[in-house]
């Protein structure tokens, strides 16, 4: 069974910053099947990257995605206000598939 | 555009059950598989079940096998989830999400539901 964790719990930061939040796998992952999501409060999940580094239509290049075995990150280069909320990691392409506890990125 | 509207969800006792429904449009509905995901409050995501486009691949997280059924009906556009046995544990808003890739299983959820919340108690 995979197992994703995700940190850190919570990151506060400020407009401007640069944002890191990583995704670590209990065994060497396909980087294929890596995802991130983008949720805000009272709202679904948004797709973000998909094969750990693609980014979704719509999204902006301020975020960017990496890593490859058992560690990925979610990068978020200069922060805007309308990047706070939980931002959760996938491994998909399988079933069962598997997300991570979540980042809360607070402004 | 791609829409997937949820009804369904409330208050239901232990032991009792609830069925959601999803009601797309925007896509070609039967290319694609369709999965249901929960949250429980505060907690992280959970997938929950997949159907294929055709409805002949089914599959469930262990946590939710035997209880809850999931199902479509391509001539509404429409997939269900039926929750049996329901429990405290149980208690999540539940989404329903549309798989990115046609004709395949690949669980990469890129449009999603609004939710609806489904309350175990007594």
């Amino acid at each position: 069974e995979f197992v994703l964790t995700q940190s850190p719990g919570t990151l506060s930061l400020s407009p401007g910053d640069r944002a890191t939040l990583f995704c670590r796998a209990n065994q060497g992952l396909n980087s294929n099947y890596v995802a991130w999501y983008q949720q805000k409060p009272g709202q679904a999940p948004r797709l973000l990257i998909s094969g750990a580094s693609s980014r979704a239509t719509g999204i902006p290049e301020r975020f960017s995605g990496s890593g490859s075995g058992t560690d990925f990150t979610l990068t978020i280069s200069r922060l805007e206000p309308v990047d706070f909320g939980v931002y959760s990691c996938q491994y998909y392409g399988r079933s069962p598939n598997t997300f991570g506890g979540g980042t809360k990125v607070e402004i | 555009e791609i829409q997937l509207l949820q009804s369904g969800g409330g208050v239901v006792p232990p032991g009792g059950s609830l069925r959601l429904s999803c009601a797309a449009s925007g896509f070609t509905f039967h290319t694609n598989a369709m999965s249901w995901v929960r949250q429980a409050p505060g907690k992280g995501l959970e997938w929950v079940a997949a159907i294929s486009g055709s409805g002949r691949t089914i599959n469930y997280a262990d946590s939710v096998k035997g209880r809850f059924t999931i199902s479509r009906e391509n001539s509404d556009n429409t997939v269900f989830l039926e929750l049996n046995g329901l429990s405290a544990d149980d208690t999540a808003m539940y989404y329903c999400a549309k798989d990115s890739t046609p004709l395949y299983m690949t669980y990469l959820f890129d449009h999603w539901g609004q939710g609806a919340l489904v309350s175990v108690s007594s």
